[in-house]
Parts: structure tokens; C-alpha cells; sequence
């Protein structure tokens, strides 16, 4: 019964270094989702996928970039980390775009950029 | 662009108290509204759903309600316990892509 898994679940990076974050889900869901949580800015959406092989930015999609080779995976890259995306990123997926599908999210990964 | 608040922060209350959680948005044409939980260190566990044509959804003793036209929904926790205590976030959606979060209410429910 995993759910959302994010790997890995702590990350320390250099500005300018780069890294992959890894969200898979079990539950054969179509759409999944990027999101970075900041201290009092609520959860904002960086980049999404409905389906296998698509992805579109969200609302704050720089400096990162998707990919979705398979179904089961969402892959988020820093291409040259800055110290603004220290931040907690959260992946969650939904079964489809619909008004009654809500989603379910991963335990979050904590990245530092110093 | 669509503003999500939740007043207050945070919220202290001894156990057994009943206990209402505020959520307000600016823009009422929303798909619908989530309510999640929060334990530090952890992800979002969702709580209940609410659709755009619904009034209400109720899950044990929790209790959530939707009012479109004056952009408000509420979280009703009966019988509070400590094991209550977490971050209550709720969330609109526009469409499959537009969702807006608010920053939560930090619940403790003392013993």
C-alpha cells in the first residue's frame, strides 16, 4: 500500500549543482503533480503531467524541468540550483482531471541549497 | 488570480471541544475543495472533497461545508482529540491544473 513515493526524502546541494527527484505512485493514476511548499506561501504548482509522455508548467515552473516516461513516474530536475529553491516538494497524483478526483501526495522531499 | 486564506494560523483548545476551521477564497468558480491534514514532517493526507454542486461532505467526526457564493467552506471537528493536532490546509481547484492552497491553520488540541 505505498501510495506517492518521493525519493530521496533529504537533500543537501552547492548553488549551482544539479539533482533529480523522483516521485512514483502505485495506484495507476494519469494525472501527477509538482508542487513547492514555502513558509507561508502555501503550496504553489511547478510543473504537471496528465499523462505518460506529457507534462506543462504550472505556476512557478523555472529553473526546473519534468519528465514522465512512464506512467508510474515523475521526474523533477534542478538543472543549477539556486539558494531560492531551497524549499519542501511535494508530488501527488490523481486518477483524472475531474472535479471529484482528489489528490494524493507523497511524505515530500526536503531540499537545501546553500 | 484566485487567494486562499485561512484564518487563524493557529489554534490552541483543550480536549473534547468541538472546533471550526475557516477557509475563504476569492474566485467562487472553483471545480471544488479539499481539506487536508498535515503532520510535521509529512505529506497531505486528504481529508474530504468537496464538489462545486455539493453543500457538505462528513467523514466520522469531521464535517466540511462549502458556500460558493460567499467563497467559504468550513472544517468542523467534533469531540477534539490529540491526536487531532496537525496543519489544516485547504485547497480550490479551477481545473485539472489550477489548484490554490491556503497556508493552514496549525491545530493543537491539548490533553
Amino acid at each position: 500500500n505505498a501510495g506517492v513515493t518521493q525519493t530521496p526524502k533529504f537533500r543537501v546541494l552547492k548553488t549551482g549543482q544539479s539533482m533529480t527527484l523522483l516521485c512514483a505512485q502505485d495506484m495507476n493514476h494519469e494525472y501527477m503533480y509538482w508542487y513547492r511548499q514555502d513558509p507561508g506561501m502555501g503550496l504553489r504548482l511547478i510543473h504537471y503531467s496528465v499523462g505518460e509522455g506529457t507534462t506543462a508548467k504550472g505556476e512557478v515552473p523555472d529553473g526546473y524541468n519534468v519528465s514522465r516516461l512512464k506512467k508510474q513516474n515523475f521526474l523533477l530536475g534542478l538543472e543549477s540550483a539556486a539558494p531560492s529553491q531551497t524549499s519542501v516538494y511535494f508530488c501527488a497524483s490523481s486518477y483524472g482531471g475531474g472535479p471529484n478526483q482528489p489528490q494524493h501526495f507523497g511524505d515530500g522531499t526536503r531540499l537545501s541549497i546553500l | 488570480k484566485q487567494e486562499v486564506t485561512q484564518i487563524p494560523a493557529a489554534l490552541s483548545v483543550p480536549e473534547g471541544e468541538n472546533l471550526v476551521l475557516n477557509c475563504s477564497f476569492t474566485d467562487s468558480a472553483i471545480y471544488n475543495l479539499q481539506w487536508f491534514r498535515q503532520d510535521p514532517g509529512k505529506g497531505l493526507t486528504s481529508l474530504l472533497l468537496i464538489q462545486s454542486s455539493q453543500r457538505e461532505q462528513t467523514s466520522g467526526r469531521l464535517n466540511a461545508s462549502l458556500d460558493k457564493s460567499s467563497g467559504r467552506s468550513t472544517l468542523y471537528i467534533a469531540a477534539s482529540q490529540p491526536g487531532d493536532s496537525a496543519t489544516y490546509l485547504c485547497a480550490v481547484k479551477h481545473n485539472f491544473n489550477k489548484f490554490y492552497f491556503g497556508s493552514g491553520t496549525k491545530l493543537n488540541v491539548k490533553p
